[in-house]
């Protein structure tokens, strides 16, 4: 089946540096990739959607210059949180999807930040 | 917009047991897909069943079949035969057929936690 990888699986750093996470699709080419937002004990929360070459589109809310996400080429896909907080850890999600109406939804393992 | 509500923040069930998780949703659109997630502690997401909202036959994956009520808006899923392993979270989702940005996203419910006691 597809796979979708992501990287790192949990990263702990510093109040106000910053943080890549990349999202990999395997075996397939992801056209579009969405990145969720974790809190314990609560649903995922769309953050954003990318697709391959353009710009991203954000969720109310989310903030773009704080969350940056690139989507250079069709099988990776990376958010970076910038000047992280403590109030940014949290598990962050992302799926993957060829493209298509009733193409599946693939989700990476996820990455648990922690920002001390 | 379309949202999703699970009205069960727990549910217990007792092994080899039946237990039915209760999902809802609301939406204009006429054409969707409609899922359910389980969450391990592991946290990765998997998928347990899917459902095209132009088929009227209940979806079915072994031990786990859905209850879809069109024109009531539920999606109900039942697990037979409980195993220890089928605990988790449990999450209902939506998504729409139409597909253009974050149209292909999926929308989430709250979740059910599902506890299955020996």
């Amino acid at each position: 089946g597809a796979v979708v990888s992501q990287h790192p699986s949990w990263v702990i750093c510093k109040s106000g540096t910053s943080v890549k996470i990349e999202c990999r699709s395997l075996d397939f080419q992801a056209t579009t990739m969405f990145w969720y937002r974790q809190f314990p004990k609560q649903s995922l929360m769309l953050m954003a959607t990318s697709n391959e070459g353009s710009k991203a589109t954000y969720e109310q809310g989310v903030e773009k210059d704080k969350f940056l996400i690139n989507h250079a080429s069709l099988t990776l896909s990376t958010l970076t949180v910038t000047s992280a907080h403590p109030e940014d850890s949290s598990f962050y999600i992302c799926s993957a999807t060829p493209g298509g109406a009733n193409s599946p939804l693939h989700f990476g393992n996820g990455t648990r930040l922690t920002v001390t | 917009a379309q949202t999703v509500t699970q009205s069960q923040p727990e549910m217990s069930v007792q092994e080899a047991e039946t237990v039915t998780l209760s999902c809802t949703y609301d939406t204009s659109e006429s054409d969707y897909y409609l899922f359910w997630y389980k969450q391990p502690p592991s946290r990765q997401m998997i998928l347990v069943i899917r459902q095209e909202a132009y088929k009227q036959q209940n979806a079915t994956e072994n031990r786990f079949s859905v209850n879809f009520q069109k024109a009531a808006k539920s999606f109900s899923l039942k697990i037979s035969d409980s195993q220890l392993g089928d605990a988790a979270m449990y999450f209902c989702a939506y998504r729409s057929a139409g597909y253009g940005g974050s149209q292909g996203n999926l929308i989430f419910g709250k979740g059910t936690k599902l506890s299955v006691k020996p």
